[in-house]
């Protein structure tokens, strides 16, 4: 099976501008998580989708959003850019039910905001 | 507030040394913690545990979660240079929302 896959990996962007990152899961999967790394936090949890539906959401401001799609799929949109969003976005899959919810991450969207 | 916490933060050893990483969590509602292996971007499952005292094995690398105590150990023996990685403890604390506490990272450093 092919793994997590996002697009694209790497991103340059201005302060006030808006970017959308993609995530494609893993067959079968119908769970996609959102993450932030940054060296400062860590690894911080930004939403979950199943089955189009957001089911969780992290301490993040509306600017971040995102969405899922009927094929599993899942987008991220960050809106009005500032410095400070400069991390890598993880992106995970996973089955999303059951108790064995192991998630699996793609290899992430580096973005720099200058 | 649900916290994940591991120690040491960084670690150097040569190879052949035992290493053993520290992950200790303070959540509401455990169900399961996972250890992660990132070399360069993508996080790498190795591990999931739920039961206490069940130790998983997978060649070098072992672990082992104490949920009286609330925390898991990740042993890895015989390092190799290979192993330098950060090592992520997480804990999964919702029921079925896809979220994740990770713990801030053991960056592990094998010098030949």
């Amino acid at each position: 099976k092919a793994g997590v896959t996002q697009t694209p990996r790497y991103l340059i962007k201005t302060r006030g501008q808006q970017v959308t990152l993609s995530c494609s899961p893993i067959s079968g999967h119908r769970s996609v998580s959102w993450y932030q790394q940054t060296p400062g936090q860590g690894l911080q949890f930004l939403f979950e989708y199943f089955s189009e539906t957001q089911r969780n959401k992290g301490n993040f401001p509306g600017r971040f959003s995102g969405r899922q799609f009927s094929n599993s799929r899942s987008e991220m949109n960050v809106s009005t850019l500032e410095l400070g969003d400069s991390a890598l976005y993880l992106c995970a899959s996973s089955e999303g039910t059951g108790g064995k919810n192991i998630q699996y991450f793609g290899a992430g969207t580096r973005l720099s905001v200058l | 507030e649900d916290k994940v916490v591991q120690s040491p933060l960084s670690l150097v050893v040569h190879e052949g040394d035992t290493v053993t990483l520290n992950c200790s969590y303070e959540v509401t509602n455990f169900r399961s913690l996972l250890w992660y292996k990132q070399e360069k971007k993508a996080p790498t499952f190795l591990f999931m545990l739920t039961s206490s005292g069940i130790e998983k094995k997978s060649g070098r690398l072992s672990s082992i979660l104490d949920k009286k105590e609330l925390f898991s150990i990740l042993n890895i023996t015989a390092t190799q240079t290979g192993d330098s990685a950060v090592y992520l403890c997480a804990v999964d604390s919702s029921s079925n929302t896809g979220k994740l506490i990770f713990g801030q990272g053991t960056t592990l450093q094998v010098k030949p």
